[in-house]
């Protein structure tokens, strides 16, 4: 079946450590999207990726990094520098980053112990 | 500014009672205003895209439609299993904008 994973579903972290949550799609989209989600809060866009080798910072990039070396997949790094990390982030897809929905992974939820 | 704001926050139906959750937003070039889904713990499942006011898209109970400044989003005769939070979102070139929700709640 098509569609996006995302792994661990569940991570703990120790402060000032960092981790990596990790995102492939099979569905052949060029555009690839990281949000974060915290309790009451709409999506915010961390980073997004419309092409190979190519990303740009969304809203609330600070503390993050992210890579886009396979059409397929999408890492997102949460560094130390994050200042309050714990939350639910969620991958997204897109056939084209102009135009079309977005497709979204089962998420993965972060917590700093 | 972009902006996506929605209402009511959270909204609290009996079984078979009708409503309509409102997402009204600003955007210097809509490409897409969208509807989703999502179950606690869950990533956003897709339910409809609108292009242009007067458009209208239906599914199941579900009916959403968009003029030049607000969406609505239609729920007929909701059941238990429609309980969940109601995103919208628009899509303004390479970028997607994020209401924070309706969570409704519908008791049998």
């Amino acid at each position: 079946d098509g569609g996006i994973t995302q792994s661990p579903k569940y991570l703990f972290r120790k402060e000032g450590q960092n981790v990596t949550l990790s995102c492939e799609q099979n569905l052949n989209h060029d555009a690839m999207y990281w949000y974060r989600q915290d309790p009451g809060q709409g999506l915010r866009l961390i980073y997004y990726s419309q092409i190979v080798n190519d990303f740009q910072k969304g809203d609330i990039a600070e503390g993050y990094s992210v890579s886009r070396e396979k059409k397929e997949s999408f890492p997102l790094t949460v560094t130390s520098a994050q200042k309050n990390p714990t939350a639910f982030y969620l991958c997204a897809s897109s056939p084209q980053s102009a135009a079309g929905e977005l497709f979204f992974g089962e998420g993965s939820r972060l917590t700093v112990l | 500014e972009d902006q996506v704001t929605q209402s009511p926050e959270a909204l609290r139906l009996q079984e078979g009672e009708s409503s309509s959750l409102n997402c009204s937003y600003t955007v210097s070039g809509l490409r897409g205003l969208f509807w989703y889904r999502q179950d606690p713990g869950k990533g956003p499942e897709f339910l409809f895209t609108l292009y242009s006011a007067g458009e209208e898209k239906e599914k199941e109970r579900l009916k959403a439609t968009l003029t030049k400044k607000e969406s609505f989003l239609h729920i007929t005769a909701p059941k238990p299993e429609d309980s969940a939070t109601y995103l919208c979102a628009l899509n303004n070139f390479n970028k997607f904008y994020f209401g924070s929700g309706t969570k409704l709640n519908v008791k049998p």
